[in-house]
């Protein structure tokens, strides 16, 4: 069945680097944006960054634009977000989604159930 | 950027009414352009709605979507004890595409 699946989060100090993934399954992965949204503590939620089907498009949202990169692995069907220079604020849950739109994101149909990612010292 | 407000922030109400949640868009955006979720405690959101008004897979006609232009409205026609959960809906006829702050419906 479709299904994603986040990892890679864990407890990490401030100026730290994580790196997360997204195995995807049962759908053709490369014809699809990809994106990642995370959810604060009692929060809600967080359009992060997304990247086109093939990888030449990206977005990121202000506050982690030059500090996260997001990529992924069309033959793997992997996708990944580096984080850098976290700072605690970037407390969350990670989700990565399966996003509708052929030539701009739209909505997400299929999420994962989320990594959890704790920056502290 | 288009700013998406939710109203009400929590909505009290018990199994068996009509619930109605609200979502402006500020400012305008195309009528076909926003999407509901439902999230439960400890999971991950589920689309509900996209292009404002269309049910995605395997979810109930009780639920359904309206509106255009600023104003977006979620109905939920008789709610079951599953329905209690936080509602966000979510724009994409603007960039960024953003969502918005979520309605709590809990049980009164």
């Amino acid at each position: 069945q479709v299904q994603l699946v986040e990892s890679g989060g864990g407890l990490v100090k401030p100026g730290g680097s994580l790196r997360l993934s997204c195995a995807a399954s049962g759908f053709t992965f490369r014809d699809y944006y990809m994106i990642w949204i995370r959810q604060a503590p009692g929060r809600g939620l967080e359009w992060l960054s997304y990247i086109s089907s093939g990888g030449s498009g990206m977005f990121y949202t202000d506050s982690v634009r030059g500090r996260f990169i997001i990529s992924r692995d069309n033959v793997n069907k992997s996708l990944y977000l580096q984080m850098n220079s976290l700072r605690a604020e970037d407390t969350a849950v990670y989700y990565c989604a399966r996003v509708e739109g052929r030539f701009s994101p739209k909505y997400m149909d299929v999420w994962g159930k989320g990594t959890t990612v704790t920056v502290s010292s | 950027e288009v700013v998406l407000t939710q109203s009400p922030g929590t909505l009290s109400l018990s199994p068996g009414e009509r619930a109605t949640l609200s979502c402006r868009a500020s400012p305008s955006i195309s009528s076909s352009s926003l999407a509901w979720y439902q999230q439960k405690p400890a999971q991950p959101p589920r689309l509900l709605i996209y292009d404002t008004s269309n049910r995605a897979t395997g979810i109930p006609d009780r639920f359904s979507g309206s509106g255009s232009g600023t104003d977006f409205t979620l109905t939920i026609s008789s709610l079951e004890p599953e329905d209690f959960a936080v509602y966000y809906c979510q724009q994409y006829g603007g960039s960024p595409r953003s969502f918005g702050q979520g309605t709590k419906l809990e049980i009164k």
